[in-house]
């Protein structure tokens, strides 16, 4: 089945220590979404990759860094975690195609909670 | 700047009841999505919604769109148990690549 996978599914860090969180997807979408979510909170979105192009929230702070090497997979880096990163952190998907009808369903892997002590 | 709003944000409801979720939103789109999530879970996709006047039903939930007074609703009808859960509506900018989450609204339904 197609779908968008993550992992780890649950990651757990220290303060300040890097760490890396994994989304790959077989759905062959050009777009790649990162989001952060906070217990009851909405998703909040970070960063997308359309095809290559990198696309930056401006409100995301600098200690979120994204790569995606290649169609399938997106990788998010947090470089110097703290406590208040401690998040669900989920990846989206959507085929994205400028022209008529088109429209940007996601669809999502089943998160990644990370916890900083 | 897009700003979606999703009323109530708490709803407790009895099984057998009709209950519905209102979303606004402050600028033009004509694209609304409606997500599940479950505790600790990710989002699932219930309803695409693509055009003014658009309706969509899935069991017990329905869902429709009014461009011109950009609103959403999703309609409960005759609650039960396993519809607990928080329900998200999302709007799509017109830019096409970005979605704008309401705030959510954590539904329980009681037996």
């Amino acid at each position: 089945d197609a779908m968008v996978i993550q992992n780890p599914r649950y990651q757990v860090t220290q303060f300040g220590k890097p760490v890396t969180l994994s989304c790959s997807q077989t759905l062959n979408h050009n777009v790649m979404y990162w989001y952060q979510q906070k217990s009851s909170q909405a998703p909040k979105l970070l960063f997308h990759y359309y095809d290559k192009d990198f696309n930056n929230e401006a409100d995301t702070p600098d200690n979120f860094q994204s790569r995606r090497p290649n169609t399938s997979f997106c990788f998010l880096d947090i470089r110097s975690p703290g406590l208040g990163d401690a998040a669900m952190y989920l990846c989206a998907t959507s085929s994205l195609i400028f022209s008529g009808g088109a429209h940007n369903e996601q669809f999502f892997g089943p998160g990644t909670r990370l916890t900083v002590l | 700047e897009l700003k979606v709003e999703q009323n109530p944000l708490f709803l407790s409801m009895q099984e057998g009841k009709n209950y519905t979720i209102y979303c606004n939103y402050s600028t033009t789109s004509d694209r609304l999505y409606w997500y599940r999530q479950d505790p600790g879970k990710s989002l699932e996709s219930l309803f695409v919604l693509l055009s003014n006047g658009a309706v969509k039903q899935e069991g017990r939930l329905m869902a429709s769109l009014d461009t011109k007074a950009r609103l959403s609703t999703l309609h409960i009808t005759a609650a039960v148990h396993d519809l607990s859960a928080t329900y998200f509506c999302a709007v799509e900018e017109t830019s096409g690549s970005r979605l704008t989450f309401g705030e959510g609204t954590q539904l329980t339904v009681n037996p």
